[in-house]
């Protein structure tokens, strides 16, 4: 299959500071999204990219859909506390029926006061 | 109560066991996923659904089976569990078009 690739693998930040990850691939993916996974729980749909260089924003978070659609960036804005977890991409590759995404390997954000 | 729920949180099975893990969402969306969650794979697709009786295979289908009579339920069934099994697992749902929502996901512990 198509690899996908997330990077950082983590991230250890402060308070305050700003958070940039991203995922990238050989191959042009159709559709983006972002999920967030506190421990213990399932992913949560953060945002979604349906068109090349769709920029979207979800409070402090901002993603965009690569113009090449070959990668998808996220912002975190201000971090806080909360904002600890893994972050995952997927992308929907072109072709193959709706919903059989591709996930990244997640990054895994610390954050420290 | 609306969402999509996972049982059981916690199964603890012998190698050779059939077990087999559940799935149910109040929302009537089409699409019904199962996915397993290992460290250093990320989330692998196993079985996908786009409708009531319309399943596929996944990334990683070998050793599970799943059926889908009713548009809610999504079981997913190991026919005889092997250590490489163990796993987190996640059931998700989806209208066509949108993202897509994650339970909380079923804790396997083949031993």
């Amino acid at each position: 299959g198509q690899q996908l690739n997330q990077s950082p693998q983590s991230m250890f930040i402060q308070e305050g500071e700003d958070v940039s990850m991203n995922c990238t691939s050989s191959s042009i993916f159709n559709t983006w999204l972002w999920y967030k996974q506190d421990p213990g729980e399932g992913p949560v749909l953060l945002i979604a990219l349906y068109k090349a260089g769709e920029l979207t924003s979800n409070g402090r978070l901002t993603a965009q859909f690569g113009i090449t659609r070959k990668d998808s960036f996220l912002n975190i804005s201000a971090s806080i506390p909360s904002d600890v977890g893994i972050y995952f991409c997927a992308g929907q590759p072109p072709g193959d029926s709706w919903g059989k995404f591709q996930f990244g390997a997640g990054t895994q954000v610390v954050v420290t006061p | 109560d609306a969402g999509i729920t996972q049982s059981p949180r916690y199964k603890i099975t012998e190698t050779g066991r059939q077990v087999t893990l559940m799935c149910h969402q109040t929302w009537s969306h089409s699409y019904m996923f199962w996915y397993r969650q290992d460290l250093g794979h990320g989330l692998r697709l196993i079985y996908y659904s786009a409708a009531a009786d319309i399943t596929d295979k996944g990334e990683v289908p070998d050793g599970y089976v799943v059926s889908r009579s009713k548009t809610e339920n999504f079981p997913l069934t190991l026919e005889s569990a092997t250590r490489s099994q163990t796993s987190v697992y996640f059931c998700a749902s989806s209208d066509s078009g949108r993202g897509y929502t994650f339970g909380s996901g079923t804790r396997l512990t083949v031993v």
